[in-house]
């Protein structure tokens, strides 16, 4: 079964750093893209980023783009996502998702998320 | 980017109904349109993909239609757990894969 397992969510400051990180199990993590997928309070989802098995590619979105850094260890089965710059817009539950790899009945494949609380 | 763009924002249905929820892309995504359902504290729950077809344990009342720009969810007749926020993704073109805004189905 697969297990996917944020952690790191808090509060922080304005401007303040944090570093998530997903821990998975129940797959051959080093074989598939990882996504990050956020969800501000009473908003909807919004994409937030992607990285590739070997960790050579990855995207952004534009709204985090320069501020956020998505990261893997295979050998850890975790991946990462180091959050600097941060703005009370960037409040929301993160959430951890693995690629179907082109088998879309595993789409589902979502951590429960964490939360991250920007305020003074 | 491809734009998702989800209607009603609300939905009011009693119990036993049906209910119509819409989902338009900004561009033909073919197929590749998932539905997921999401309640208040949870992690959203994949319902539907290649637009038609049902995820593993989801029942026969929830049904998906469409390709290209137009899909449509169908709940043929709720019950008291399916009242949740649905959001409708497109998975044709990424990254970035993109979701609609949702549809809050509540109780009438």
């Amino acid at each position: 079964e697969v297990q996917l397992v944020e952690s790191g969510g808090g509060l922080v400051q304005p401007g303040g750093s944090l570093r998530l990180s997903c821990s998975a199990s129940g797959f051959t993590f080093s074989r598939y893209t990882m996504h990050w997928v956020r969800q501000a309070p009473g908003r909807g989802l919004e994409y937030v980023s992607l990285i590739s098995s070997n960790g050579g590619s990855t995207y952004y979105a534009d709204s985090v783009k320069g501020r956020f850094t998505i990261s893997r260890d295979n050998s850890k089965n975790t991946l990462y996502l180091q959050m600097s710059s941060l703005r009370v817009e960037d409040m929301a539950v993160y959430y951890c998702v693995k690629d179907p790899a082109g088998i879309m009945a595993t789409l589902g494949n979502w951590g429960q998320g964490t939360l991250v609380t920007v305020s003074s | 980017e491809i734009v998702m763009t989800q209607s009603p924002a609300t939905l009011s249905v009693s119990p036993g109904e049906r209910a119509t929820l819409s989902c338009r892309a900004s561009q033909s995504v073919s197929s590749d349109l998932a539905w997921y359902q999401q309640k208040p504290g949870q992690a959203p729950r994949l319902l539907i993909y290649a637009a038609s077809t049902r995820a593993t344990g989801i029942p026969a009342r929830f049904s998906g239609s469409g390709s290209g720009t137009e899909f449509t969810l169908t709940i043929s007749s709720l019950q008291s757990e399916d009242f949740a926020v649905y959001y409708c993704q497109q998975y044709n073109n990424w990254p970035p894969w993109t979701f609609g805004q949702g549809t809050k189905v509540e109780i009438k």
